[in-house]
C-alpha cells in the first residue's frame, strides 16, 4: 500500500526557510487524481493545512500562507515537497504529508506520513 | 480557535456507545462533505471517516458517522481502551478557501 515519509531538518533559525521532503512508496505521485498535501499540527494539537499540488503539477495553498508557501514535485524521485520562507517560532510544529483525495470540493487524507518536529529557534 | 467546533473531551465506559460532535456552518458542514480520523498518542492521525458516512478500507464497522444541517456527530460502539485517542473532524471552508479541521476531541475510555 501507499506509505509516506517526511525528511528535513527538525531545526530551523528564525527568518529562514523550512524546506522539507515527502517520499512516496508504494504508488506513483503521477498518474492518480490525488493531492498531495502538507499539513501541520500545532504543539497545542491543532491542525493547519498548508497546501497541496495535484495533476499536472497544479497548486493550492492555504491563503494565510500563500507568500511564503511553494510546494512542488519530482516525479523521477517520486517526491513532493515543502518550501516555507521566513519562519518564526509560530511555525514550530510537527509536518505531515499525505494524500488528498477530492470530492464535491471537499478532500480527505489517507494515508498520512509519520511527521516530523520542526523547531524554530535560533 | 477553530471555525468546527468540538468538544474538548468526552468519556464513556469501555462497551459502551460514544458520540463526539463537530458543529459548524453553512460555508463549511452545510454545504460540503466531513472526514474524521483518529489520532492515537504519539501517531499520526489517521482516517475514519469519509464523504460523510464511509469508512476506508479495515476501519470497524463499530466507528459511523453522521451529518446533518451544520453538524456532524462520529459515533463509536462498543468501546474499546484502544479507542483512547484523539479525534478530529475536517471540511473543506468555503469562506475562506481552505480545508479545516475541528480542535479535537479527546475521548477516554473508563
Amino acid at each position: 500500500q501507499v506509505q509516506l515519509q517526511e525528511s528535513g531538518p527538525g531545526l530551523v533559525k528564525p527568518s529562514q526557510t523550512l524546506s522539507l521532503t515527502c517520499t512516496v512508496s508504494g504508488g506513483s505521485i503521477i498518474g492518480g487524481d490525488y493531492y498531495w498535501s502538507w499539513i501541520r499540527q500545532y504543539p497545542g494539537k491543532g491542525l493547519e493545512w498548508i497546501g497541496c499540488i495535484g495533476r499536472s503539477g497544479y497548486t493550492y495553498y492555504n491563503p494565510s500562507l500563500r507568500s511564503r508557501i511553494r510546494v512542488s514535485e519530482d516525479t523521477s524521485k517520486n517526491q513532493f515537497s515543502l518550501r516555507l520562507t521566513s519562519v518564526t517560532a509560530a511555525d514550530t510544529a510537527i509536518y505531515y504529508c499525505a494524500r488528498g483525495r477530492a470530492v464535491a470540493g471537499s478532500m480527505s487524507f489517507d494515508p498520512w506520513g509519520h511527521g516530523t518536529l520542526v523547531t524554530v529557534s535560533s | 480557535q477553530s471555525v468546527l467546533a468540538q468538544p474538548p473531551s468526552v468519556s464513556a465506559a469501555a462497551g459502551q456507545k460514544v458520540t463526539i460532535s463537530c458543529s459548524g456552518s453553512t460555508s463549511n458542514i452545510g454545504n460540503n462533505l466531513v472526514s474524521w480520523y483518529q489520532q492515537l498518542p504519539g501517531t499520526a492521525p489517521k482516517l475514519l471517516i469519509y464523504e460523510n458516512n464511509k469508512r476506508p478500507s479495515g476501519i470497524p464497522d463499530r466507528f459511523s458517522g453522521s451529518k446533518s444541517g451544520t453538524s456532524a456527530t462520529l459515533t463509536i460502539t462498543g468501546l474499546q481502551t484502544g479507542d483512547e485517542a484523539d479525534y478530529y473532524c475536517g471540511t473543506w471552508e468555503n469562506s475562506l478557501s481552505v480545508d479545516v479541521f475541528g480542535g479535537g476531541t479527546k475521548l477516554t475510555v473508563l
